[in-house]
């Protein structure tokens, strides 16, 4: 079964600095990538996906995040961040050969912009 | 893509009552997803519904605690019964929609005291 590590739980970053979030993930099977942005008191809101191709996939809102495969990673990045990126990041796996194709998510994590 | 209307969007229940929450998809979908996500933590999968068919149950979610329906293809509801304080979480329905996309509702915050 598919699983998705966030190593850190936390990132304070200062406003007009890059930032990245890291994502690792688990599968013995091929899987579609996902980030997801959740603002306070809001649902789910899809930055990013990779699904094949290029593994630098550009996103919503100046993010992009590059898979690989050897490293079983999906990082996500911005050159300089803005107070509005204050938010909780979310990285998601699929196994899209799986009958599921249910998405599993990490735990999270929470990106404080600083100004 | 796919737009999800979720409601309630908050409610504050008894304990041992029950609460349905409701997901309308603009669009029709063949799978849908119920999440709970617990104050402060990340989104757990509770079921999955398909249209024509009796959802799946993750390991922990019981049918008794978590009915779900799904009578057609734009349309689900998830009950959570017998409420307890522990039962206090934001749910979330999803979507799966064209070209491998997942779309969420808002989410409806329940508080149960």
């Amino acid at each position: 079964a598919q699983s998705v590590t966030q190593l850190d739980s936390q990132v304070p970053v200062f406003e007009e600095a890059p930032v990245e979030l890291r994502c690792n993930y688990s599968s013995s099977v091929s899987v579609y990538l996902f980030w997801y942005v959740q603002y306070p008191n809001q649902g789910l809101q899809l930055l990013l996906k990779y699904l094949s191709g290029s593994t630098l996939v550009k996103g919503i809102n100046g993010f992009e995040a590059e898979f690989n495969k050897s490293q079983t990673s999906f990082h996500l990045r911005k050159p300089s961040v803005h107070i509005s990126d204050t938010a909780e990041y979310f990285c998601a796996v699929s196994d899209y050969l799986g009958g599921a194709q249910k998405l599993v998510f990490g735990q999270g994590t929470r990106l404080t912009i600083n100004p | 893509s796919a737009v999800i209307s979720q409601k309630p969007s908050r409610d504050i229940c008894q304990r041992g009552t029950s609460l349905t929450i409701q997901c309308q998809v603009d669009s029709q979908v063949t799978m849908m997803f119920w999440y709970r996500q617990q104050p402060g933590q990340s989104l757990t999968l509770i079921a999955t519904a398909n249209q024509g068919s009796e959802a799946t149950y993750e390991s922990g979610f019981v049918i008794d605690k978590f009915p779900i329906s799904r009578p057609n293809l734009t349309f689900s509801t998830l009950t959570v019964s017998n409420m307890s304080p522990e039962d206090s979480s934001i749910y979330l329905c999803s979507a799966r929609t064209g070209n491998y996309g997942y779309t969420f509702g808002s989410g409806t915050r329940l508080t149960v005291v």
